[in-house]
């Protein structure tokens, strides 16, 4: 069975610094790009970016490019998003998905639970 | 980016309506559109990609059609557990963005 199963909910100041993860399980994690999804409070779906664990070729959404870094540990089957310096306005829930074409272009067929991360002083 | 507009954002319905929800790209996408459905507090479902293909497990009730920049979902017949806020999202190229999302209500 096809799992992506992420980290807990995170309570963080303003200036610190994240990382949530994203586990994969259930198929070769190597050969699909995963991806992640943000959710603001009350709001839709914003694609951030997309990170292929074979050779960890990322891309990033203009909108996101700078603000977080996506990476993986294939030893692991884990993704990773990063922010070094949170702003209030990361409040948000974090969705990573497993893509399904060959390229960074895809949509998603699976997706972990989410990892609600809250930045407030 | 291309923008992706869905309409109606809010849609009021009874068990049993066919409903159909649109979305529109900024320029052409081909075919490489797919439909997910959320409901409070969970994660996007997949229900629909390359236009009109359904993902597995999907009931049959649901469709899509559409090419180029004009797409559409419909529900034939709603059931009590398709109220649910539904997004588009296109695929075509990067990055893959979502409709604003269609709430489906209970009328």
């Amino acid at each position: 069975e096809v799992q992506l199963v992420q980290s807990g909910a995170e309570v963080k100041k303003p200036g610190e610094s994240l990382k949530i993860s994203c586990k994969g399980s259930g198929y070769n994690f190597m050969s699909y790009w995963i991806g992640w999804v943000r959710q603001m409070p009350g709001k839709g779906l914003e694609w951030m970016g997309i990170i292929y664990p074979g050779d960890s070729e990322t891309r990033y959404s203009p909108s996101f490019q700078g603000q977080v870094i996506i990476s993986v540990d294939k030893s692991i089957s884990t993704a990773y998003l990063q922010w070094r310096s949170l702003k209030a306005s990361d409040t948000a829930i974090y969705y990573c998905a497993r893509g399904t074409r060959d390229g960074y272009n895809s949509n998603f067929d699976y997706w972990g639970q989410g990892t609600l991360v809250t930045v407030s002083s | 980016d291309i923008q992706m507009t869905q309409s109606p954002s809010t849609l009021s319905a009874s068990v049993g309506d066919r409903v159909t929800i649109t979305c529109r790209a900024s320029q052409s996408i081909s075919n490489w559109l797919a439909w997910y459905q959320q409901k409070p507090g969970k994660a996007p479902r997949p229900l629909i990609y390359k236009v009109s293909s359904l993902e597995s497990g999907v009931p049959s009730r649901f469709s899509g059609s559409g090419s180029g920049t004009e797409f559409t979902l419909t529900i034939s017949s709603l059931q009590p557990d398709d109220f649910a806020t539904y997004y588009c999202q296109q695929y075509n190229s990067s990055p893959g963005t979502f409709g604003q999302g269609t709430k489906v209500e209970i009328k």
